[in-house]
């Protein structure tokens, strides 16, 4: 149990195009996804927290216009990289929990998305 | 706020050795740790996680590490490697919803 899927797993875009990733809950509702960006032989950086029909809550440097990130049900979080640019490129993460909020409940990641923006 | 520090940026280790990834880490308040495992191009995989209790922690894959609070470490132990563990190694602490990564270790098992 508790799978999280994302798709597409690599992605290769023209500079200026908009790419969007999803992020699936298969087996659980997720209350709350997170969305990571990981650069090569670094860590995870978190860049948004998102629950379920509201807002997504961006990490102090992340543009929300540049990445889009919509929670519209329980096992679907998508993020759209807009006017993507070379510097995007990255490995995209994301990892769903369940649970009230201030409890722990743990966070399963997806296998990631590579973007690769020429 | 909270923060990781992982001292080693890579461990090299011969198969059948032991081997222990350092980590530390500092909070306010009272956390959650974890290791995770990172293959290439991969998500990543839960190995352990201390929330409560008994100081030690046992995971998959024959991991485990300790808590220790007075010296605000987690480290991660092997008694016996294998090249399969071979793979990048975050540890992470949560307060309790958000967790912080620390930079990584990447182990290095060979023949």
């Amino acid at each position: 149990g508790a799978v999280v899927s994302q798709h597409p797993s690599r992605v290769i875009c023209k500079s200026g195009t908009s790419v969007k990733i999803e992020c699936r809950s298969l087996d659980f509702q997720a209350t709350t996804m997170f969305w990571y960006r990981q650069f090569p032989k670094q860590s995870l950086m978190l860049m948004a927290t998102s629950n379920e029909g509201s807002k997504a809550t961006y990490e102090q440097g992340v543009e929300k216009d540049k990445f889009l990130i919509n929670h519209a049900s329980l096992t679907l979080s998508t993020l759209t990289v807009t006017s993507a640019h070379p510097e995007d490129s990255s490995f995209y993460i994301c990892s769903a929990k369940s649970g009230t909020s201030g409890a722990y409940n743990e966070q399963f990641f997806g296998p990631g998305t590579r973007l690769t923006v020429l | 706020a909270q923060s990781v520090t992982q001292l080693d940026s890579q461990v090299p280790v011969f198969e059948e050795a032991p081997v222990e990834l350092r980590c530390n880490y500092s909070s306010s308040v009272s956390v959650y740790l974890f290791w995770y495992v990172q293959y290439p191009n991969q998500g990543l995989q839960l190995l352990l996680k201390y929330l409560s209790g008994s100081t030690l922690v046992k995971g998959i894959n024959g991991f485990e590490a300790e808590f220790n609070k007075s010296q605000t470490s987690f480290h991660l132990r092997k008694p016996s490697v294998h090249i399969s563990d071979t793979a990048e190694y975050f540890c992470a602490v949560s307060e309790p919803s958000t967790l912080t990564f620390g930079k990584g270790t990447m182990l290095l098992v060979s023949p």
